[in-house]
This record gives structure tokens, C-alpha cells and sequence, in this order.
């Protein structure tokens, strides 16, 4: 099974909202991923969590919280986000991380954000 | 910096025909994968080619690997309508968790 969840499918929020994107797969993969992706583009990394801890932050602004609360969840926290952060944000998640193996990463279906 | 860039950017293609997408990349790396992604939702992964002169097939795709020209192709054969979508290489940023993503090539097959 290569399933990676991702809830919720749509989101909408006002600018001074607080919300979360829930990401979960459970394929025994240490190394989970947000990306974000805006019509037309590759998706950009924002974050990476490495055995439950952050060891990538892409200079993401700080209204994007991520939370890795086990080794099968990611989680990521938005609050007074902007209309330019409207976006389809994926979640993925990859075996091992740096290592000599096959990493492929597995993307889950995506939350589709828009901000009012 | 690593870049990875993809030509074309958009390719309109006849059924039954045949045809190319390239990958250029800029430093060494050792992994370069292959993602389709259809229209709105995610990214399914389709290649991953780990050596030089490594050449992967499945239907009527086939990746092939050259890393000394730093370039890897998505090879078409006789395309069909059900290919149309957005195909993605990315490239292992040096062993690191990042993948460094291609611009895209947006691939429409014409019936």
C-alpha cells in the first residue's frame, strides 16, 4: 500500500482564520514532506521532518507551523495567511531519508487552499 | 545551486505518434525520478532511475538515465489519449531529502 492521506480536500479561509492541513500515511516511512503547488508549476518544498523532527525549513514565513506528532502524521498549521497563499498543498512522504536507498517519494492527493 | 530544467514546456502530439520530453540537470545526482500529474490532483509517481545507462519501461513509457550528459528522457510511443498530463523529473538533491522538481512538460494528445 503507497496511500498517503491528506484531509481536508478543499479548504477555504478568511485571512484571520486558524487552520490545520492533516497529512498521514502509513507505510512505515520516516521522512514526510509539505509542498506547496500553484497552478501550472512545480510543486515547491516547504518543510521536511526527518524521524519526527524538522531537519528542512525552505524559509517558509511563519504564519505555516508544521507539527510532526508521530511517525505516521504531519500536520501543518496556518494562521493569517495571505490570498497569494492560496495553493494545492501535498504532502508526501519517502523510506528513508538521505540514505543509499531507492527514495521515492509518495504524494498524497492534496488540500486545494483558497484564502478570502 | 542544483537546476533542473524540462523541454518542451507543453507538447500538443497526434495518437499513434511518437515523441520525447527531456531532463537537464545541473550538479551530479544520483537518483532522478519520473512523476505524471493529471489535472488537479496529485503527483503519481511513475520512474526512478538510479545508475547511469538505466533505461525503465512501462507501456508505452521509457526512461532512460545518462548522468555524465546530466540528462534523463520520457520516451512516448504511440501515444494515446489517456497520456495527456503533466509530467514531472525531479532530481535527488545530493543524497538530502530534496527533490528539485523540473519545470513540467504539459503533454496533450490529440484523438
Amino acid at each position: 500500500d503507497t496511500e498517503v492521506t491528506q484531509t481536508p480536500k478543499h479548504l477555504v479561509m478568511g485571512m484571520t482564520n486558524k487552520k490545520s492541513l492533516k497529512c498521514e500515511q502509513h507505510m512505515g516511512h520516516r521522512a514526510m514532506y509539505w509542498y506547496k503547488q500553484k497552478a501550472k508549476k512545480p510543486p515547491e518544498l516547504m518543510f521536511v521532518y526527518s524521524y519526527e523532527k524538522l531537519s528542512i525549513n525552505e524559509s517558509v514565513p511563519s504564519r505555516f507551523s508544521p507539527e510532526c506528532p508521530n511517525s505516521s502524521l504531519l500536520n501543518l498549521h496556518l494562521h493569517a495567511l495571505q490570498p497569494e497563499d492560496s495553493a494545492l498543498y501535498l504532502c508526501a512522504s519517502s523510506r528513508t531519508s538521505g540514505g543509499p536507498s531507492t527514495d521515492t517519494q509518495y504524494f498524497g492527493p492534496g488540500t486545494r487552499l483558497t484564502v478570502l | 545551486e542544483l537546476k533542473v530544467e524540462q523541454n518542451p514546456l507543453f507538447l500538443s502530439m497526434q495518437e499513434g505518434k511518437n515523441y520525447t520530453i527531456y531532463c537537464n540537470y545541473s550538479t551530479t545526482s544520483d537518483r532522478l525520478y519520473w512523476y505524471r500529474q493529471d489535472p488537479g490532483k496529485s503527483l503519481e509517481s511513475l520512474f526512478v532511475l538510479l545508475s547511469n545507462g538505466a533505461v525503465k519501461q512501462e507501456g508505452r513509457l521509457m526512461a532512460s538515465l545518462d548522468t555524465k550528459a546530466r540528462l534523463s528522457t520520457l520516451h512516448i510511443t504511440a501515444a494515446v489519449h489517456d497520456l495527456s498530463a503533466t509530467y514531472f523529473c525531479a532530481v535527488d538533491s545530493s543524497g538530502t531529502y530534496k527533490y528539485i522538481f523540473g519545470t513540467g512538460t504539459r503533454l496533450k494528445v490529440l484523438a
